[in-house]
């Protein structure tokens, strides 16, 4: 049972052009949404965060979309940067229950410079 | 460097064995979570400690244990190794327990031959 799924396994993108990160999930009880950066051989890193009351958050570069009807949030990183290449996992919670994050399988993100 | 620290790195045993996998959180974090990595999936949350109590449980099998000390460390116990128990174990620390992001270590990489 995928609560959380990211249907591409893999991206490739040209540097300065915008990548779009795709996650949907299927419990509507998650309230907290987060995206991990991971570079091989290192554990992941956060990125950025949303809470269900949001529609957008933006962080730099980086801007999550959430859309609670159609249980999508997406990941926008412009402009993308070859030290973007990484894999990304989208992560889910529901907050009273604690931290127990949700993942998804990942998207290898590729950024040819 | 997230702060989290993990020991091994590396673990090769064989079937039927046990072994203990090792977690030292961020300083001043209280929460120790469990997470494992099986090729090619996202991470599968296996428990979550706060402040040296259980919290939230995933899907830990019965072979697998863990435990958090006074000191905030925490073990993670397998035994009875199977070959599909081979994979990444990741340890995360966060200071609380709900909505917040969680800092991972490198991870322990275990292969049962």
């Amino acid at each position: 049972d995928q609560q959380v799924k990211q249907n591409s396994p893999s991206l490739s993108v040209q540097e300065g052009r915008i990548s779009i990160l795709n996650c949907d999930y299927t419990n509507s009880m998650f309230d907290y949404f987060l995206w991990y950066k991971k570079y091989p051989a290192e554990g992941p890193t956060f990125l950025i965060s949303i809470s269900s009351i949001k529609d957008k958050n933006e962080d730099g570069r980086f801007t999550v979309f959430l859309n609670k009807s159609a249980k999508h949030l997406s990941l926008h990183i412009v402009p993308s940067q070859p030290g973007d290449s990484a894999v990304y996992f989208c992560a889910a919670s529901i907050m009273e229950y604690g931290n127990k994050l949700v993942f998804g399988a990942g998207t290898i993100l590729r950024v040819k410079s | 460097d997230s702060g989290v620290t993990q020991t091994p790195k590396h673990l090769i045993t064989a079937t039927g064995q046990r072994v203990t996998l090792r977690c030292s959180p961020r300083s001043g974090d209280l929460s120790v979570y469990w997470y494992q990595q099986s090729l090619d999936q996202g991470l599968q949350f296996l428990i979550q400690y706060y402040n040296g109590e259980e919290r939230a449980k995933g899907n830990i099998l019965e072979r697998f244990s863990a435990q958090q000390f006074p000191d905030l460390h925490s073990e993670l116990n397998l035994s009875s190794l199977e070959l599909g128990d081979s994979a990444l174990y990741f340890c995360a620390s966060s200071v609380g327990t709900s909505g917040e992001e969680l800092f991972f270590g490198e991870g322990s990489r275990l292969t049962v031959l």
